[in-house]
């Protein structure tokens, strides 16, 4: 069974540094895409980024680009999401999602995981 | 940068025929699919490459996409399907893009 498990919530200040993470089980997580999509309280999903962790290839949203970093450690079969400075629009749920299908034409998420609440209040 | 629309809410009655658009310029040239998002969950694959089903997922759910408009059809809407709802194009240079989302209310 594919299975997404991401760490649990957060709570942290304005400024502060975090990393969060998705490991993945039931299939080979070295040849799929993982994707990271935030979805801020009370609004809709947006994509952040995408990571092969076989080669750790990345490609970000340019809305994310340079705000975030996606990273993977493929030995233990798990992505990463990582911000140095955070700030409190960054409140919000953020998922991690399998990539099946990456091609020139075609990509769509098949499995999702649980999801991380992240609150960055003073 | 690539774009797809969704209108914010639509409503349906029990047992009728639900309609949720996306539109995109040339949506048709590209695959779309539809994940589905009910309160507190997170989102759940229903239609991928325009009308493919994943497995578990009931037929009533179809979808099409032609032109500039992707749809996602559900046949005899049951209470349990009311839920934000989202579509999601592939574009060669943008990758993923997510339209805004539609709310499906059954009453």
């Amino acid at each position: 069974e594919v299975q997404l498990v991401q760490s649990g919530a957060e709570v942290k200040k304005p400024g502060e540094s975090l990393k969060i993470s998705c490991k993945g089980s039931g299939y080979s997580f070295t040849t799929y895409w993982i994707g990271w999509v935030r979805q801020m309280p009370g609004k809709g999903l947006e994509w952040m980024g995408i990571i092969y962790p076989g080669d750790s290839t990345t490609r970000y949203s340019p809305s994310f680009e340079g705000q975030v970093t996606i990273s993977a450690d493929k030995s233990i079969n798990t992505a990463y999401l990582q911000w140095s400075s955070l700030k409190a629009p960054d409140t919000a749920m953020y998922y991690c999602a399998r990539l099946k299908e990456f091609s020139s034409s075609s990509g769509f998420f098949d499995y999702w995981g649980q999801g991380n609440l992240v609150t960055v209040s003073s | 940068s690539y774009e797809v629309t969704q209108p914010p809410s639509v409503s349906v009655s029990p047992g009728q025929t639900a309609s949720i658009t996306c539109s995109g310029d040339k949506l048709g040239d590209k695959y779309a699919c539809w994940y589905q998002q009910k309160p507190g969950q997170s989102p759940v694959l229903v239609i991928y490459q325009d009308s493919k089903r994943p497995s578990g997922i009931p037929e009533r759910f179809s979808g099409s996409n032609s032109g500039n408009t992707a749809t996602l059809t559900i046949s005899g809407t049951q209470a349990r399907d009311e839920a934000d709802y989202y579509c999601q194009a592939w574009d060669s240079s943008t990758h993923v893009v997510f339209g805004g989302g539609t709310k499906l209310t059954v009453l």
